[in-house]
């Protein structure tokens, strides 16, 4: 079955460091591939997406490239903020009539000033 | 934009009690979503709808049941509620035509002592 394996947290980096969040996947065929952000006592939010491979998703600073000869999706900002401080998911869909996601089991980002 | 709400975002509720979970969203989307969100699991899908009264179960349906009775509205139903039915609850919806991203709610926890 379909899985996704995200690096183990809590992640804590001071304000402007790089940040990598690394995920990687398991599925069948060419699914297409989400990282979502969860902000204390909120939803989960779409951060960026890819629905290819090669193709990079970005958004409010932050990168994915969707890389299929490695089977992995990593999250990356050149300069964290504070406002950054969430928990990141990584997830995927494969197809399936229910539209189903597949999550990891995410990964909280502390960033101190 | 899109808003998904649930009714609660905090909830007690004691050991044997029928416990109700709504949420609404306002964009006229086909499918809704309910997740059960626990530390160190991620995201797991508890029973998905595709349309009014229509319903399929996730992957962790035991002990819950949906209502679909209309189309902005999907209820998630604890007959008899346990302890290790306390969680954080997500719901989400998508339109049929997406590229498979889902809207959350901002959740719902409930703790059953």
């Amino acid at each position: 079955g379909n899985s996704v394996t995200q690096m183990e947290g809590p992640v804590t980096l001071s304000e402007e460091a790089f940040l990598t969040i690394n995920c990687t996947y398991t599925a069948t065929g060419y699914p297409s591939l989400f990282w979502y952000v969860q902000y204390p006592g909120e939803g989960l939010q779409l951060l960026l997406k890819a629905t290819k491979a090669d193709d990079k998703g970005s958004n409010k600073g932050f990168e994915a490239t969707y890389r299929k000869e490695t089977t992995s999706f990593h999250l990356e900002k050149g300069s964290v903020q504070v406002s950054d401080s969430a928990v990141y998911f990584c997830a995927l869909y494969s197809g399936g009539s229910n539209y189903k996601l597949t999550f990891g089991k995410g990964t909280l980002l502390t960033v101190n000033p | 934009d899109v808003k998904v709400t649930q009714s609660s975002r905090y909830l007690v509720k004691r050991t044997g009690e029928k416990v109700f979970l709504e949420c609404v969203q306002d964009m006229d989307h086909e499918n809704m979503f309910w997740y059960r969100q626990d530390p160190g699991l991620g995201l797991r899908l508890i029973y998905f709808s595709y349309d009014v009264k229509m319903k399929e179960k996730g992957d962790i349906p035991e002990g819950y049941s949906v209502s679909r009775e209309k189309k902005e509205r999907f209820s998630l139903i604890l007959e008899s509620a346990s302890t290790n039915q306390t969680s954080m609850y997500l719901c989400a919806s998508r339109p049929r035509e997406s590229s498979y991203e889902q809207y959350f709610g901002p959740g719902t926890r409930l703790t059953v002592t």
